[in-house]
């Protein structure tokens, strides 16, 4: 368990509204990170935080903001959902041990726009 | 990008039987995880191997960075050994934006 937990677990929410789910860690971790997992993709990388207010873009960011005011919380935003962000959204983190940044992952917010 | 391929997509065994489970890529690569992912939806760290051989209980791994490709070895498989299993990646270090492949569906049956 790396201390990681998601909120909400489950949202259902209506095409153009706003919806911002949130991780939180508890071992202050600097690297944190926000994957969707859609049928047939894996998991891809939306975006990732190195830092405090430093924040940068991954493989599907379109539609997508992040924030993170705190080192222990990493907002990701919808600010206007569509159908097509309906999905699983994982929180990672990882830190620098040695030689490894292994990542570890929450246990997923299922978001689902209507 | 990199691109990150697994096979099989699917394997249905007995439980008790071996499994082997491939991860090929097309670079070189810095971080290699494999991950098991429960009937929960939860992800499971397994191995962080980018070369060599780990094991652990009944899983080991084998990462040959040379030739790009990564082994999953699971042996006397249970009926909880159900499940995804995600191969993972990164090419640049302090900047580990892992790329997934599509995962192998592994069904274990009594």
């Amino acid at each position: 368990d790396a201390g990681i937990t998601q909120s909400p677990r489950h949202k259902v929410t209506e095409t153009g509204t706003p919806v911002t789910l949130r991780c939180h860690q508890t071992e202050n971790h600097r690297y944190m990170y926000w994957y969707r997992q859609d049928p047939g993709h894996g998991l891809r990388l939306i975006h990732y935080s190195y830092g405090v207010k430093d924040t940068d873009k991954g493989e599907v960011s379109d539609g997508y903001s992040v924030s993170r005011s705190k080192t222990e919380d990493f907002l990701l935003t919808l600010e206007s959902a569509t159908s097509s962000q309906t999905s699983v959204y994982f929180c990672a983190i990882s830190d620098y041990s040695g030689r490894e940044y292994e990542q570890y992952f929450g246990p997923g917010t299922r978001l689902t726009v209507t | 990008g990199i691109q990150v391929e697994q096979s099989p997509p699917d394997l249905i065994l007995q439980e008790g039987a071996n499994s082997t489970l491939r991860c090929n890529f097309s670079d070189s690569v810095n971080n290699l995880q494999w991950f098991h992912q429960n009937p929960w939806g939860q992800l499971i760290n397994l191995f962080y191997i980018p070369s060599g051989t780990k094991q652990n209980g009944r899983l080991s791994a084998t990462t040959v960075a040379t030739e790009r490709y990564s082994l999953l070895y699971i042996s006397s498989s249970q009926t909880t050994d159900s499940g995804v299993y995600f191969c993972a990646v990164t090419t640049n270090f302090g900047n580990e934006k892992l790329t997934f492949g599509t995962g192998t569906r592994l069904t274990i049956i009594p």
